[in-house]
């Protein structure tokens, strides 16, 4: 059973573009969602992350909208970059001692 | 350290054969965790420790894997065994939970069994 599911697969936007991706959840006692960033070679590394007591989260041009109702986040992008060039992952948790739940990944590559 | 540290980096052994992999936590991290990563896939977690023992062991595929932290600091992952399905990239995080559920990520190791 696929606890959270992260949709699409890969992704393409043109430089400037927005990437959005998405990523709907199961249990509804998770209470932490982080984004994570992954760059080929290298270790996750934490984007940005929600609580589910606020619907939006904004870091510089990160944005994490969340839906409790539908059990739903995305992330958004804004003005993309090459850089940004990477495999994106949703993860969910309890927040203290518990591991977390990852997406599938998305495979994101920003297009000049 | 300043981040998680894994060792080594790469370890291409032979089917069969045993190995160890290694991960130095974030000091002062109380919480670890193993994840195991195979290509074109998210981190599947493993094992977790919250201090010496293993306060969650659910996610081991077999006994063929073992996880250690004696003193509460470095982990290791024993593999017996090893087969090829064994192939992933073996990726170690910590946390210090009770101040941030945010976990910090080494940049793994590739293991490669042959």
């Amino acid at each position: 059973q696929q606890q959270v599911k992260q949709s699409p697969q890969s992704l393409i936007v043109q430089k400037g573009g927005i990437s959005i991706i998405n990523c709907a959840y199961e249990n509804t006692a998770f209470d932490y969602f982080p984004w994570y960033q992954q760059f080929p070679g290298k270790g996750p590394a934490l984007l940005i992350a929600i609580r589910p007591d606020v619907s939006e989260k904004k870091e510089g041009r990160f944005t994490i909208s969340f839906n409790k109702s539908a059990k739903q986040f995305s992330l958004h992008i804004m003005d993309s970059q090459p850089g940004d060039s990477a495999t994106y992952f949703c993860a969910a948790t309890f927040s203290g001692n518990t591991p977390l739940v990852f997406g599938k990944g998305t495979r994101l590559s920003v297009i000049a | 350290g300043a981040g998680v540290s894994q060792t080594p980096s790469n370890k291409v052994t032979e089917k069969g054969k045993y190995v160890e992999l290694r991960c130095d936590p974030i000091s002062g991290h109380t919480a670890l965790y193993w994840y195991r990563q195979s290509l074109g896939q998210g981190p599947e977690f493993l094992i977790y420790f919250q201090g010496t023992g293993a306060a969650d062991d659910s996610g081991l595929p077999n006994d063929r894997f073992f996880a250690v932290r004696p003193e509460g600091s470095v982990s290791t992952l024993k593999i017996q065994r090893t087969e090829r399905g064994d192939s992933a990239v073996y990726l170690c995080a910590s946390s210090q939970p009770w101040e941030s559920p945010e976990a910090f990520f080494g940049q793994g190791t590739r293991l490669t069994v042959v």
